[in-house]
């Protein structure tokens, strides 16, 4: 079983509509990072959280360290949010574990 | 900030040759992290360093891969000889640790292609 399971795996959805990704993992973690990876570029850290929740512009991510689980929603999703999501938990103080991803299609 | 600067880009080579990736953190930053991105693998921790020494590298998949930090606004990553599955995107990422998790920066990321 893997150490961070992310779905869904693929995510097609229409212009305007709200979109979760969600995340759990298995090991203990000190934070959690989501990064976003947009097509043949580079990646970005959108958020890094410990507990509760944290919101920038239309997106917003969630963590339960109880539950080890933790989400990120798009609100009005537009095309230009097309990207790959990787969920990384960060074990220690460095060490991130990779999620496979969530690749999401906006479509106009 | 000019962010995190990958060299070259784009990198092909046959195998058997030698390749050099290079790195310049973002300025202040003490810790420099490089990755590896294949589609079997995702992103895989190669090496970090912190403040120039490498404090874990068990990420290196063997003694073909060697990384270096001669000062803190540099790094390498060096295969010798590569291999056709080395073929990969190399990421360097660079944080400034002052306590607890950090939040990296990724450069752009340099594709090697071993024919």
């Amino acid at each position: 079983k893997n150490e961070v399971e992310q779905s869904p795996q693929n995510l097609t959805a229409q212009e305007g509509e709200f979109i979760t990704i969600n995340c759990s993992y298995s090991v203990g973690i000190s934070a959690l990072h989501w990064l976003q990876q947009h097509p043949g570029g580079g990646i970005v850290s959108l958020f890094m959280l410990s507990s509760g929740k944290k919101k920038h512009g239309r997106l917003i991510a969630t963590i339960n360290i109880q539950e080890k689980h933790s989400s990120l929603h798009i609100t009005a999703s537009h095309p230009r949010d097309s990207a790959v999501y990787i969920c990384a938990p960060c074990s220690g103080t460095y060490k991130y574990i990779f999620g496979t991803g969530t690749r999401l299609k906006v479509l106009a | 900030d000019a962010g995190v600067i990958q060299s070259p880009r784009h990198e092909v080579t046959e195998m058997g040759q030698e390749v050099t990736l290079r790195c310049k953190p973002i300025s202040g930053h003490n810790s420099l992290f490089w990755y590896r991105q294949t589609m079997m693998r995702g992103l895989e921790l190669l090496i970090y360093f912190n403040n120039n020494v490498p404090i874990d590298d068990s990420g290196m998949p063997e003694d073909r891969f060697s990384a270096k930090m001669p000062n803190a606004s540099f790094s390498t990553l060096k295969i010798q000889p590569s291999e056709p599955r080395d073929s990969a995107v190399y990421f360097c990422a660079s944080s400034f640790r002052g306590g607890s998790v950090d939040t990296q920066y990724f450069g752009p990321g340099t594709r090697l292609t071993v024919l």
